[in-house]
This record gives structure tokens, C-alpha cells and sequence, in this order.
């Protein structure tokens, strides 16, 4: 069964730094998306992204945070300047329609120290 | 504003018993309505969604939701529970006035008891 896959699963990284996270979402879908997961609190959307550009971002989406569709497999995530509240399970999801279910990846646990 | 509500943290029930776990929602336009499921260290994995059509509807693992419009409810049930299902449920809506985000619930954990 096709499914989203993230890497890397767990990354360590000092505030300050820059980190890429990385997705394959499923080879046929169009849409893709960010979410992320703070412990204890809600999956909050970050972003949404369709025929390579943002279609819609959410107040947390600053100017950080940027994402790209480079090579039309990969959907990555980067965090340019982390800072320690960007400590959170990420996940990559994709969906074939706009309006259909989302498959997520397994995520990405992002530790800031 | 759109908003989904779980309102129970944690459900416990006996291996055997029926399980509800209970999600109701707001938004400005239609609802379309998921649920996921998250095992410890993986992903949301899809159960099953309410588009339109039946106000019942059957997902993975033999869970099935029922749509109620007027209490602006989406619980999801199963008949009989196992303890395989222990894990953290999430309720989610997406509203026609736009579909690009996802709106989830603060999650409910489901612990089954042999």
C-alpha cells in the first residue's frame, strides 16, 4: 500500500539552526501539506501546498519556515533560525483530491536545544 | 470559526464491549469529516470519512462513524472492542468554504482491557 514516508525520523538540532525535513508524499497526489503536533496539544496546520506554490498558511507559518517541491517527489519542510517552542512532532501528509482524506507520514520528532 | 471537540481525554472500556468515542464539530460551510487513529511512534492512519450520502459510515478495523447534522456530532463507534485498539483517536473536519486545512481534535485515548 502506497504511503507518505519522512525522514528523518528523529533530529537534534542547537536553536539557531537551520533544519530541513524531508517527505515523499504518494506518487499520484497534488496536494500537499505540513502539520505539526507540540506535545500534549493539537495537530495544528502549518501549510498547504498545490501545483508549487502555497495555497494557504497558517499565523505560524512565518517567515522561518519555508517549503519546496524540488525534484516533483520530495516536499520539504525548512525551519531557517530554530528556536526551542519549534520542538514538535511534524508531519507530512498528502491527499489526491482537495476535498478527499489526507495520508499522513509516520512524522518527524523535531528537538530544538 | 471552525473548531472540532473531543470532549473525553481518555475512554476506557472492557475487551468485548461496544466503544464510543465522541467528536462534535462547528464550521461555516458543510462538513466533511474524518477520523484517524495514532499508534505510539507512528503516523495518523485514516479510518474512515463522511463526504455526504449515508449518516453511517464504515471504516477500517470495523469501525464505523455516525453524521448526526442537527447535534453537529461525529462519534466514532465499534461494536466490539480489542485491546489492538489502544491508541489515541483524533477527529477532524475540513469545511467546503475551504478545504485546504484540516481542523483536528485535541485527540481521545481509547485504553481497551483484556
Amino acid at each position: 500500500e502506497p504511503e507518505v514516508t519522512q525522514t528523518p525520523s528523529h533530529q537534534v538540532t542547537q536553536m539557531g539552526q537551520e533544519v530541513i525535513l524531508r517527505c515523499v508524499p504518494i506518487s499520484n497526489h497534488l496536494y500537499f501539506y505540513w502539520y505539526r503536533q507540540i506535545l500534549g496539544q493539537k495537530v495544528e496546520f502549518l501549510v498547504s501546498f498545490y501545483n508549487n506554490e502555497i495555497s494557504e498558511k497558517s499565523e505560524i507559518f512565518d517567515d522561518q519556515f519555508s517549503v519546496e517541491r524540488p525534484d516533483g517527489s520530495n516536499f520539504t519542510l525548512k525551519i531557517r533560525s530554530t528556536k526551542l517552542e519549534d520542538s514538535a512532532m511534524y508531519f507530512c501528509a498528502s491527499s489526491v483530491k482537495i476535498n478527499t482524506e489526507a495520508f499522513f507520514g509516520q512524522g518527524t520528532r523535531l528537538t530544538v536545544v | 470559526a471552525q473548531s472540532v471537540a473531543q470532549p473525553e481525554d481518555q475512554v476506557n472500556v472492557a475487551e468485548g464491549n461496544p466503544l464510543t468515542v465522541k467528536c462534535t464539530y462547528s464550521v461555516s460551510g458543510n462538513p466533511y469529516l474524518f477520523w484517524y487513529v495514532q499508534y505510539p511512534n507512528r503516523g495518523l492512519q485514516f479510518l474512515l470519512k463522511y463526504i455526504t450520502g449515508d449518516n453511517l459510515v464504515k471504516g477500517s478495523y470495523g469501525f464505523e462513524a455516525e453524521f448526526n447534522k442537527s447535534q453537529t456530532s461525529f462519534h466514532l463507534k465499534k461494536p466490539s472492542a480489542l485491546v489492538s485498539d489502544s491508541a489515541l483517536y483524533f477527529c477532524a473536519v475540513r469545511d467546503t468554504g475551504n478545504f485546504n486545512k484540516f481542523y483536528f481534535g485535541s485527540g481521545t485515548k481509547l485504553n481497551v482491557k483484556p
